[in-house]
């Protein structure tokens, strides 16, 4: 089966370091991504990993270990825009030139406070 | 603003009516996923079309279909509409072959149904 776990809710405060950590087991695995998503707006791409190990990207990193099935988002010098759900997704096997589709947790809800 | 287009954005419609949702990719990608994402659920993959074929199913009910033109713009069809169908329904395009293949999404359209 397919299962990707990620905490429902965090709250953290303006200026703070936060981590979303992500478990998952899935049948087939060709990298995972990190989305934010704004209330009733489209996912917008943050991060991937297909290697372990930790990719940096501005204020946001990400880590992927495969042996352990686990990933986290560590977002730095949080602002208030930050809140929105971050969405972990685990990208299926394609074949015949296509890439897989994406196999998504149901988010992490993040509200940063003042 | 990703590149992909989607239209409408709000659709209000009755129990048993059907609609057709219409994605536009990014220019130059091939391949389509459409997502249904509702309140209590996470994004959900339905259908993933590449160039024009079908190359992936996810939980798409038989009420609703797909297809890829040959202009590589994509229609989700929805009938017998049921009040469960309410949802945003998202498409992603991405484009095989360049760096991580990316699934960029559009704004969606948010389904209502009476």
């Amino acid at each position: 089966g397919q299962n990707i776990d990620q905490p429902t809710e965090m709250t953290a405060t303006e200026g703070a370091i936060v981590q979303i950590n992500c478990t998952y087991q899935t049948s087939g695995f060709n990298g995972l991504f990190w989305y934010q998503q704004h209330a009733g707006e489209a996912p917008t791409f943050l991060s991937y990993n297909v290697l372990d190990g930790l990719e940096e990207k501005g204020r946001f990193s990400s880590f992927l270990s495969r042996s352990k099935g686990y990933s986290y988002l560590l977002l730095k010098e949080l602002q208030m825009k930050d809140s929105a759900s971050y969405l972990c997704a685990v990208r299926d096997h394609g074949y015949g030139g296509s890439q897989g589709n994406l196999i998504f947790g149901k988010g992490t809800k993040l509200s940063v406070k003042p | 603003d990703s590149g992909v287009t989607q239209t409408p954005k709000h659709l209000i419609t009755a129990t048993g009516q059907r609609v057709t949702l219409r994605c536009s990719p990014r220019s130059g990608d091939l391949s389509v996923y459409w997502y249904q994402q509702s309140l209590d659920q996470g994004l959900q993959f339905l259908i993933q079309y590449y160039n024009g074929e079908e190359r992936a199913k996810g939980n798409i009910l038989e009420r609703f279909s797909a297809q890829q033109f040959p202009d590589l713009h994509s229609e989700l069809n929805l009938s017998s509409l049921e009040l469960g169908d309410s949802a945003l329904y998202f498409c992603a395009s991405s484009h095989p072959g360049a760096g991580t293949d990316t699934q960029y999404f559009g704004p969606g359209t948010r389904l209502t149904v009476l």
